[in-house]
């Protein structure tokens, strides 16, 4: 079974600044998707970036960024110039498409906060 | 697009009534899933559709629980009777490809 684990269930950062959340996964497969979605307080799942594990070449969105590493199993996502407005429960997600079904297996989350 | 629908926003009830929650997916998407949130279990999916059809409802929790999605711009997740131990979050989310898109929730709470 897949598996995804976030080793940090909390962290801090001041305004500004870099932050950088951990994601590893467990899969014997070879094609797959990995995620991270952020939940502010209001609670809706919102997509913050998305790697396809085909792809040798980082994702990039905006101010969040990953470091997919492969081989270690690894999806770490960084946040740069951190703003009030990223503090949230950040999910890490991993999806394996199989036999045309796809099911989305979340991390049990870090939650983030950015201090003024 | 409104993107992924779902109602009510909160809900309140007493054990043992019946609960439904209601999703609309985003035109088009051919997949729907139910998620429960709770800080224990965190993110569980429950059920998931393709083109309406039940895939894999392995994740209800028990035969208090049922799905359906009789077209493919709503669906519903029925508890009956509902326990306290049910009080979670609910989501919806909808896909086509791999992106899934989620509603807001429902926040259950049964007393």
């Amino acid at each position: 079974a897949q598996t995804v684990t976030q080793s940090q269930p909390e962290m801090s950062v001041q305004e500004a600044e870099t932050v950088t959340l951990s994601c590893t996964y467990d899969t014997s497969e070879n094609n797959y998707y990995l995620f991270w979605y952020k939940q502010p307080p209001s609670r809706q799942m919102i997509l913050v970036i998305r790697q396809e594990a085909y792809k040798q070449q980082n994702a990039t969105e905006n101010r969040f960024s990953v470091n997919f590493q492969k081989a270690a199993k690894s999806f770490s996502l960084k946040i740069s110039d951190s703003q009030l407005g990223d503090t949230a429960m950040y999910f890490c997600a991993f999806i394996q498409v199989q036999g045309g079904s796809e099911k989305l297996v979340f991390g049990k989350g870090t939650k983030l906060t950015v201090n003024p | 697009d409104a993107g992924v629908i779902q109602s009510p926003r909160h809900e309140v009830t007493e054990m043992g009534q019946e609960v439904t929650l209601r999703c609309k997916p985003i035109s088009g998407h051919d997949y729907l899933f139910w998620y429960r949130q709770t800080m224990m279990r965190g993110l569980e999916l429950l059920i998931y559709f393709n083109n309406n059809v039940p895939i894999d409802d392995s994740g209800m929790p028990e035969d208090r629980f049922s799905a359906k999605m009789p077209n493919a711009s709503f669906s519903t997740l029925k508890i009956q009777p509902s326990e306290p131990r049910d009080s979670a979050v609910y989501f919806c989310a909808s896909s086509l490809g791999d992106i899934q898109y989620f509603g807001a929730g429902t926040r259950l709470s049964v007393l």
